[in-house]
């Protein structure tokens, strides 16, 4: 099963609002990525985070990976209808090998 | 765009029949990797290859279902008998050896009758 902790599941949020997301987990983590899916298509990489206390931003988007290592967070700031989709935290957990443990996503809904 | 290809985009098949799917990775990449994804689920590994060799299989590869990257390019995912329960979108990914990122193909939807 997952072994990482997504919320919130859903937001539905105005356009123009900031937007919070977070990943934790008990396991340590080497490596935090967020990703966005649109229905029907594949995972798109938005950020990637390699060491503990990093604060990386692309665009918009913002995202930190945790002290601990054990979590990760994600803010988008000023929402745009095009932001809608499912946001999901992925990881290389710590002495797992290369295969990615994923979040459960979160629905995130604007209304312009 | 050289980003990572799959075909087909849908599938729909009768229980009990095979299917293969087919994936493209980034040309320069050498590692490859399949997830299978459920409805309002993340993706969970399945199994990854570092150039030909099949490296790691997770414990939901079940003996029906095979994968393969003969030459280290492309790579087929093959399930046998396939049953109501495979439905599911397979997702294939790739990445270089040695970085964490691994980026996504749009997906195959397999849907079992």
């Amino acid at each position: 099963g997952q072994q990482l902790n997504q919320s919130p599941q859903s937001m539905f949020i105005q356009e123009g609002e900031d937007v919070s997301m977070n990943c934790t987990s008990s396991s340590i983590f080497n490596t935090w990525l967020w990703y966005k899916q649109d229905p029907g298509e594949g995972p798109v990489l938005l950020i990637a985070l390699y060491k503990a206390g990093e604060l990386t931003s692309n665009g918009r988007l913002t995202a930190q990976f945790g002290i601990t290592r054990k979590d990760s967070f994600l803010n988008i700031s000023a929402s745009i209808p095009s932001d809608v989709g499912i946001y999901f935290c992925a990881g290389l957990l710590e002495g797992a090998g290369n295969m990615l443990t994923f979040g459960g996503g979160t629905r995130l809904m604007v209304k312009p | 765009d050289t980003g990572v290809s799959q075909d087909p985009r849908h599938k729909i098949t009768k229980r009990g029949q095979n299917v293969t799917f087919r994936c493209d990775p980034i040309s320069e990449h050498n590692r490859l990797y399949w997830y299978r994804q459920t409805l309002g689920q993340g993706p969970e590994f399945l199994t990854y290859f570092q150039n030909e060799a099949q490296l790691e299989k997770s414990r939901l590869l079940s003996d029906r279902f095979s994968a393969e990257r003969p030459k280290g390019s492309f790579s087929t995912l093959e399930i046998q008998r396939t049953e109501q329960g495979d439905s599911a979108m397979y997702l294939c990914a790739s990445s270089l050896a040695g970085q964490g990122v691994q980026y996504f193909g749009p997906g195959t939807r397999l849907t079992v009758t």
